[in-house]
């Protein structure tokens, strides 16, 4: 079945600095990739959808300069967290979508600033 | 807006059955997801509604009635394992997926 890869699983950062996140397509072409958040016992939120080659899409609340979205090609997705801050401490999900075809999730990314 | 109501918290008994509801009042509806996530995992996916009526998948069973907006997740013969957060999720327009805040499922022996 479609498996979708991300990395790192867990990362540590310095308030103030920068991390990027991955989420690769490994046997299938992802047209569109969608990234959430997800606060402890709270439920995924989506922070924005991306099509491969265009401008992502982000939903309201969720600062596009602060949570920069490239999908540059059909089978990567990376979301890189600009001056990072504890509060952007959260796990942070991508799922994948070939064309009109399921969702495949990865397997998350487990983000603490201190 | 966006809309999907669920409850917070369930217990139920192993070998019991357990329905989780769901009810959504969403702007655009593409169907209904039901996702099971363990905690600190990503979630799996169990099942997807589109038109009325129950699906069945072993011992899971989705329903759906688009004139109510209103689901449910249907858990047979419950195991130890099934203990997670079960959520829904509505696809809205072609291609988002809306989620709603989870249900926490813990069972007990």
């Amino acid at each position: 079945g479609a498996v979708v890869s991300q990395h790192p699983s867990w990362v540590i950062c310095k308030s103030g600095t920068s991390v990027k996140i991955e989420c690769r397509s490994l046997d299938f072409q992802a047209t569109t990739m969608f990234w959430y958040r997800q606060f402890p016992k709270q439920s995924l939120m989506l922070m924005a959808t991306s099509n491969e080659g265009s401008k992502a899409t982000y939903e309201q609340g969720v600062e596009k300069d602060k949570f920069l979205i490239n999908h540059a090609s059909l089978t990567l997705s990376t979301l890189t967290v600009t001056s990072a801050h504890p509060e952007d401490s959260s796990f942070y999900i991508c799922s994948a979508r070939e064309g009109g075809g399921g969702y495949t999730f990865g397997s998350g990314t487990r983000l603490t600033v201190v | 807006g966006q809309n999907i109501d669920q409850p917070t918290e369930m217990t139920a008994t192993e070998g019991a059955i357990v329905q989780i509801n769901c009810t959504y009042q969403t702007s655009g509806f593409n169907g209904l997801f039901w996702y099971q996530q363990h905690a600190g995992e990503a979630p799996t996916f169990l099942s997807y509604n589109v038109l009325d009526g129950l699906e069945e998948k072993g011992r899971f069973s989705s329903f759906l009635s688009r004139s109510k907006g209103y689901s449910y997740l249907l858990l047979k013969e419950l195991q130890m394992k099934d203990s997670a957060s079960y959520l829904c999720a509505v696809r809205v327009g072609d291609d988002k997926i809306i989620f709603g805040k989870g249900t926490r499922l813990h069972i007990l022996p």
